[in-house]
C-alpha cells in the first residue's frame, strides 16, 4: 500500500495473555520505529530498526516487550503476559533514512490495545 | 534531562484568526525541529521541518520559527479554518533516529 499499515486496529485482551501487533512499512523505507501513546501522554519511543543493523531496544519498558523485523520489511511487536498498564495506542512509523538526514517519519493509524 | 514542552491547555480560536502554538525544549542541541499534526484515532502526519540555521519556514498557511537561543519554536496557522482543528506535536531527534515528541497542543477552530 501507499502508507504504513498496522493491524489489528483494535485489540482487546485479558490480563496475562500475549498479543502480537503487526506493522507493514512503506515500501523502500529502511527505518522502522515503534512508539506507544498513552491517554493524555506524548509518544514514547519503544524500538528502532535500521536495515540489517541490530535494533535499538532502549525504549522497551520491560522484558515482556519484544519486536522483530523480518526481511527488512514487516515488523511484529509482541507483548507477553499483558498488564493493564500496557493499554495504549501502539504506533508504527517508517522513514527513508535512519541516522542523520531529515528523518521524516510516516506513521500508521496505530493499534489500540485494551487490557482488561 | 531532555524535555520538550508544549502548552497542555487547548487553544480555542475563531475561524479566520491566526493560531500560534509554542514548543520549548531543554537539554537539546537540535540540528532541526519537526512539527506534526495528529487527528483523533490517527497517527501523526508530518507538516514542516525547520533547520537550526533557518529562522523561519513557510508552507501555504503555515509558518514555523526556530530560535535556538531561546530554545523555542513557534507554529502559526494563518486564516485558520475549522478543518485545522487537531493536535499539533513538535518533535526533536533523540539520538540520531528516534524522535522525542512533545505531548502536543490541541487546537479548536470554531466557525
Amino acid at each position: 500500500g501507499a502508507g504504513v499499515s498496522q493491524s489489528p486496529s483494535n485489540k482487546v485482551t485479558e490480563k496475562g495473555k500475549d498479543v502480537e501487533l503487526r506493522c507493514d512499512p512503506i515500501s523502500g523505507h529502511t527505518a522502522l520505529y515503534w512508539y506507544r501513546q498513552s491517554l493524555g501522554q506524548g509518544l514514547e519511543f519503544l524500538i528502532y530498526f535500521q536495515g540489517n543493523s541490530a535494533p535499538d531496544k532502549s525504549g522497551l519498558p520491560s522484558d515482556r516487550f519484544s519486536a522483530e523485523r523480518t526481511g527488512g520489511s514487516v515488523s511484529t511487536l509482541t507483548i507477553q503476559r499483558t498488564q493493564q498498564e500496557d493499554s495504549a495506542v501502539y504506533l508504527c512509523a517508517s522513514s527513508l533514512a535512519g541516522t542523520g538526514g531529515q528523518n521524516i517519519q510516516y506513521f500508521g493509524a496505530g493499534t489500540r490495545l485494551s487490557v482488561l | 534531562s531532555q524535555k520538550i514542552e508544549q502548552n497542555s491547555e487547548a487553544l480555542n480560536i475563531q475561524e479566520g484568526k491566526t493560531a500560534t502554538l509554542t514548543c520549548n525544549y531543554t537539554n537539546y542541541s537540535p540540528a532541526y525541529l519537526q512539527w506534526y499534526r495528529q487527528d483523533p484515532g490517527r497517527g501523526p502526519v508530518f507538516l514542516l521541518l525547520i533547520r537550526e540555521n533557518e529562522k523561519e519556514k513557510r508552507k501555504e498557511r503555515l509558518k514555523v520559527t526556530f530560535d535556538t537561543t531561546l530554545k523555542q519554536s513557534l507554529f502559526h496557522i494563518t486564516a485558520s479554518q475549522p478543518a485545522d482543528s487537531a493536535t499539533y506535536l513538535c518533535a526533536l531527534l533523540a539520538s540520531g533516529y528516534a524522535l522525542n515528541f512533545g505531548k502536543g497542543t490541541s487546537l479548536l477552530v470554531t466557525p
